[in-house]
């Protein structure tokens, strides 16, 4: 059964920057992409972008560009984001989910709250 | 492409029906996935290929639509139905959601 579990909750001041982490366990890392995904809070998904596991290519949606970096190590079987420049606005929960190509996100982690606070 | 859910918020008596929309503006084929997410919770995947239950999904969630045009029928709507349902192109990235519809009792 695919898990994925990710690291805890973080307060950061503005400037600063988070990583957060997502571990697989149950199924084969490198047959799926891991997707992060951003809920502020009383907001909806907002899709981030993608790494492949397999190749180490990632792929980020356009608001994030230059602001995020996507990683993954295959010998621990865990996905990294990290997220520069953290301004108040990027207070949100942030969500982990696997996606098998021409499937979609079918299994997704328990979220990491990061709180942008001075 | 922009996924443009509606309603916002939809009020449903136990029992009743409800749909609800999703609209895609450029075609995404069949790739669109619909999630439901309850407070507190992450999203958990209920419909895929427009129209295939996923694992363990009751059968009172339907999907239907193909193209542009998607809706999310949930037919006797039970109390642990509440929450907020998205939408979402998959087919390729970037993987947009639409905004969500809030469904409440």
């Amino acid at each position: 059964q695919a898990q994925l579990v990710q690291s805890g909750a973080e307060v950061k001041n503005p400037g600063a920057s988070v990583r957060v982490s997502c571990q697989a366990s149950g199924y084969e890392f490198t047959a799926y992409f891991i997707h992060w995904v951003r809920q502020a809070p009383g907001q909806g998904l907002e899709w981030m972008g993608r790494i492949n596991p397999n190749s180490g290519g990632a792929n980020y949606a356009h608001k994030f560009l230059g602001r995020v970096t996507m990683t993954a190590d295959t010998s621990t079987t865990t996905a990294y984001m990290d997220l520069n420049n953290l301004r108040y606005d990027d207070t949100a929960v942030f969500y982990c989910a696997r996606l098998k190509s021409g499937l979609p996100l079918d299994a997704w982690g328990q979220g990491t709250l990061v709180t942008v606070s001075s | 492409i922009v996924m443009t859910q509606s309603p916002a918020t939809l009020s449903v008596s136990p029992g009743e029906s409800a749909t609800l929309s999703c609209r895609a503006s450029q075609s995404v084929r069949s790739s669109v996935a619909w999630y439901q997410q309850t407070p507190g919770q992450a999203p958990r995947l209920l419909i895929y290929g427009a129209s295939t239950r996923a694992t363990g999904i009751p059968a009172r969630f339907s999907g239907s639509g193909s193209g542009t045009e998607f809706s999310l029928t949930i037919s006797s709507l039970q109390s642990e139905d509440v929450g907020v349902y998205y939408c979402q192109k998959y087919n390729t990235w970037p993987h947009t959601f639409g905004q969500g519809t809030k469904v409440e009792i």
